[in-house]
Parts: structure tokens; C-alpha cells; sequence
């Protein structure tokens, strides 16, 4: 099977600019989960998307906000950008069912510059 | 913010010796699992451990779990300079956590040759 996927790999924005993130997960895997990665602020939980349903979101503004589709792609937008947004964006799937979590697989990330 | 505490927070050792990392978490967990990452790279998953279960092992790793102390621990046994790279615990909260893995704040293993 084919990993997850990101897009881009890399992405240079300026403040106040908008920014939208993609995510493939592993065929047949119907949860992605979003995580931002900084040196100051470690690994955050962004949400997570299950069935096209946002099911768990963490204390990110509203600026960040994602969606999922019928194929279970995910999508992250962060609008408005700030200097403070540059970071490593990663994305996992997971496929459970429902209920309990299992591990998660990740994406290689995209990384985000904010100038 | 993060659930807890890892340390040390960087540990450099021999190839051949063995390295232990300990974590520390502050809520009430459906399991705990433990990430490898590489360079700035994704995370991979290295064990899965859930909260009825004391110890766990899988190859040269081996974790244990204390949920009285709120504690984890992963030892890798006879490492190698490829086993270089920061580790990462993470728990799934008891209720309503799902997939929401909140993180360590990580431990930078050196393994020199």
C-alpha cells in the first residue's frame, strides 16, 4: 500500500497571506489527523476528520480550520498567516473503525515558511 | 499544550549499549504509543501500549507502562547508529480521544559508532 501523501513538501508564504495544505491517506483509511510541529511548542493536535466530519479539535485559533472528502483526502487551510505559523504540518491516517484510536501513520509533512 | 514530560532530554550513547527513555503523562489514557522521528521527517510508529497493559515488547524495544505513577518507559536494547533520532511518546485521552495523540516533548537519541 501506498503511504500518506502531502503536498506541497515545501511552501514559503508572506504574512497575511492564506495557505491551503493537502493530505492523502492510506487507501481505506477513513481518519486523518492533522499536527503542527514547531521548536517551541513541540508537536500540537490540530483535529481530526472521520467520514468527512470533524470529530476532535485542538486549542488552535480559528484562522486553521480543514475539511475531508467523500475519498477521504483531507484538506487544512490557515488563513491569515502570522510569522508564528511557520512549522513542520503534519498529517496521519489511522484505520479504525470507530471508537478506541490505534497508531497512526504519518505523511512526511509539509513545511511552511511564513516571511 | 503537551501532556507531559520526557526525559532526558537528549541522550548520547555507544553503539552496542542500551537506551532507556522515560515519559510522564497527566491525564487518564486510553493507551500510550511511542514515535521515532528522523531529521525533521514524519513519525513512525514504533509500539502501542493500552492502559490494562504493563509491558510491552516488540524486537529490541521494550516499554512499560504504570498508570498509578502516570509514567512510560522505552528501553532500546543493543543499539545501532541507525536507532539515531528523537523518540516521542504520546497518549490518546480515556474519553472522547479517538485519534487526538497529544505528545512528549521528545528525547534526541545519538547513537555513535
Amino acid at each position: 500500500k501506498a503511504g500518506v501523501t502531502q503536498t506541497p513538501r515545501y511552501l514559503i508564504k508572506t504574512r497575511g497571506q492564506q495557505v491551503t495544505l493537502s493530505c492523502s491517506p492510506i487507501s481505506g483509511h477513513r481518519s486523518v489527523s492533522w499536527y503542527q510541529q514547531t521548536p517551541g511548542q513541540g508537536l500540537q493536535f490540530l483535529f481530526e476528520y472521520f467520514s468527512e466530519t470533524q470529530r476532535n479539535k485542538g486549542n488552535f485559533p480559528g484562522r486553521f480550520s480543514g475539511r475531508q472528502f467523500s475519498n477521504s483526502r483531507s484538506e487544512m487551510n490557515v488563513s491569515t498567516l502570522e510569522l508564528g505559523d511557520s512549522a513542520l504540518y503534519l498529517c496521519a491516517s489511522s484505520g479504525l473503525a470507530g471508537g478506541s484510536s490505534y497508531e497512526q501513520y504519518f505523511g512526511p509533512g509539509t513545511r511552511l515558511t511564513v516571511t | 499544550s503537551q501532556q507531559g514530560e520526557e526525559d532526558p532530554q537528549a541522550l548520547s550513547i555507544q553503539e552496542g549499549e542500551n537506551a532507556t527513555m522515560n515519559c510522564s503523562y497527566k491525564t487518564s489514557i486510553n493507551n500510550l504509543q511511542w514515535y521515532r522521528q528522523n531529521s525533521g521527517r514524519g513519525l513512525v510508529h514504533l509500539i502501542l501500549i493500552r492502559s490494562n497493559e504493563r509491558e510491552k515488547h516488540s524486537g529490541r524495544l521494550r516499554v512499560t507502562l504504570d498508570t498509578s505513577k502516570k509514567s512510560s518507559s522505552l528501553l532500546i536494547t543493543a543499539s545501532r547508529a541507525a536507532d539515531t533520532a528523537s523518540y516521542f511518546c504520546a497518549t490518546v485521552p480515556f474519553s472522547g480521544g479517538y485519534n487526538k495523540l497529544i505528545f512528549g516533548a521528545g528525547t534526541r537519541l545519538a547513537v555513535h559508532p
